[in-house]
C-alpha cells in the first residue's frame, strides 16, 4: 500500500460545529504532516508529527487540534472555525523528518465553513 | 522567511517541450522537489534533485539546478494534454529537528491540443 488516504473528501460545517478530518497511511512512515491550501495558493505547513509526537506547530490557532493516535493515523479536530478557514486540507507522510525524505500527499479534504 | 518564486502561467502546444522555472532562497536546501497538482486533487511528487547535482533526467522530465543563481527548472518533453496541471517547486528548510518543505507559488501549465 503506497498511498495516503483522507476522509472525508468534502466537509461543510457551521461555525459552531465540531468535526474531525482523518488521514491514514500504511507505508510505515514515521512522519506525518497537515497542510492548508487556499484557492490558487501553495500548501502551507500547519503541523508535523514525528514518531507520534508533535514536533512543529506553525502558530496554528487552537481551533485546530491535531492528534496522532498511532503511527498510521493522523487526525485534525476542528472546533469553532471561521469562514476564512475554508480551504483544502492536505495530509502527507514521509519515512521520517530527515532531509531527502519525500513527502507523499493524500487527495485532501475540501472544507467549507459557513 | 523563504520566498520561492515561479511564473504563474505557461501555455504550450501538445508535442512541444515545456519549461517551468523556479527561483528559491535557501542556499542550504539539500533537496529540491517538483510536485504536480491536478484540479481538486492532492500533490503528486514528480521528481527531485539533490543539491550537489546539476541535472537529473527521468523519462520525459529533466531537472536543471543552478545552485549559484538558486534557479531550478523542470523540462517536460513531448508535452501531453494530461500534463495540464499546476506545478509546484519546493525547497527544504531546517526547523526544530525536521527538514520541511516550502512551496513555490505554483505554475499553471495549459497544454493546447
Amino acid at each position: 500500500d503506497t498511498e495516503v488516504t483522507q476522509t472525508p473528501k468534502h466537509l461543510v460545517m457551521g461555525m459552531t460545529n465540531k468535526k474531525s478530518l482523518k488521514c491514514e497511511q500504511h507505508m510505515g512512515h514515521r512522519a506525518m504532516y497537515w497542510y492548508k491550501q487556499k484557492a490558487k495558493k501553495p500548501p502551507e505547513l500547519m503541523f508535523v508529527y514525528s514518531y507520534e509526537k508533535l514536533s512543529i506547530n506553525e502558530s496554528v490557532p487552537s481551533r485546530f487540534s491535531p492528534e496522532c493516535p498511532n503511527s498510521s493515523l493522523l487526525n485534525l479536530h476542528l472546533h469553532a472555525l471561521q469562514p476564512e478557514d475554508s480551504a483544502l486540507y492536505l495530509c502527507a507522510s514521509s519515512q521520517d523528518v530527515g532531509s531527502g525524505n519525500e513527502q507523499f500527499f493524500g487527495p485532501g479534504t475540501r472544507l467549507t465553513v459557513l | 522567511g523563504e520566498d520561492v518564486e515561479q511564473s504563474l502561467f505557461l501555455s504550450v502546444r501538445e508535442g512541444d517541450s515545456s519549461v517551468i522555472n523556479c527561483t528559491y532562497t535557501d542556499s542550504s536546501s539539500t533537496y529540491l522537489y517538483w510536485y504536480k497538482q491536478e484540479p481538486g486533487a492532492g500533490l503528486q511528487l514528480l521528481t527531485y534533485i539533490f543539491s550537489n547535482m546539476d541535472m537529473k533526467q527521468d523519462q520525459r522530465l529533466t531537472v536543471l539546478l543552478n545552485k549559484k543563481d538558486k534557479h531550478l527548472s523542470l523540462r517536460i518533453a513531448d508535452t501531453q494534454t494530461g500534463d495540464s496541471a499546476i506545478y509546484f517547486c519546493a525547497e527544504t528548510y531546517y526547523q526544530t529537528g525536521a527538514n520541511n518543505l516550502f512551496f513555490g507559488t505554483g505554475t499553471r501549465l495549459t497544454v493546447i491540443p
